[in-house]
């Protein structure tokens, strides 16, 4: 079936250092790849997504880029600050039913 | 507009209790879904509905039914609790399909002993 792995599963780096975030997917079907962040004791919020049409999209310090031979997608943040520190979740979907997320990324930024 | 809306927050149960967990959006979006969170799983797909009375398996069907006979209310059903079903529940939507940014609830935190 169709599976998203995701890595690494922690992360920490220090505050104004880039994290980045990796995730290959199974489905050679997908074409929608969204990135959630989840912050304590609430639910995931979409941060950014893309298209199998896009090889980059970039939204102020938060980029994610895709790459759709390899399967893979990454989520990247610059300059980070401490309110990034989160559970992030990359996802896969084909459209037609189901989106599938990964195993999840906790980030750590330390001062 | 409330957006997607879960009760009860946290829950209790005893070993083959049943229980309903009440997911509701008010946005008018036709998918919907229910995770399950466990600490390094990451969030694992229930069930889901495409729009009222249509529901299918996700990854981890076993245990849970659901039903959809309206477009806001997407209910999900523990038959007969177990331990293994210990988790955070959350419940999301979208407005047609799951390529879509999916609004997630604020969860329900369920412990069986």
């Amino acid at each position: 079936g169709e599976n998203v792995e995701q890595h690494p599963s922690t992360l920490s780096v220090q505050e104004g250092d880039s994290a980045v975030i990796k995730c290959t997917y199974s489905d050679s079907a997908s074409n929608y790849f969204p990135w959630y962040k989840q912050e304590l004791g609430k639910g995931p919020q979409l941060i950014i997504d893309i298209r199998s049409n896009v090889g980059e999209k970039k939204d102020q310090r938060i980029a994610v880029t895709l790459n759709k031979t390899a399967k893979h997608f990454s989520l990247h943040i610059t300059e980070t600050q401490p309110e990034d520190s989160a559970v992030y979740f990359c996802a896969a979907s084909n459209g037609a039913s189901k989106i599938i997320f990964g195993s999840g990324t906790r980030l750590s930024i330390r001062p | 507009n409330a957006g997607v809306t879960q009760t009860p927050k946290f829950q209790v149960l005893k070993t083959g209790q049943s229980m309903t967990l009440q997911c509701a959006q008010d946005m008018n979006h036709e998918y919907m879904s229910w995770y399950r969170q466990d600490p390094g799983m990451g969030l694992r797909l229930i069930h889901y509905s495409v729009g009222a009375g249509i529901t299918d398996q996700g990854e981890v069907p076993n245990g849970y039914n659901v039903s959809r006979s309206t477009t806001e209310d997407f209910p999900l059903r523990l038959l007969s609790a177990a331990p293994s079903q210990t988790s955070v529940y959350f419940c999301a939507s979208s407005y047609q399909d799951p390529a879509e940014t999916q609004y997630f609830g604020p969860g329900t935190r369920l412990l069986v002993l």
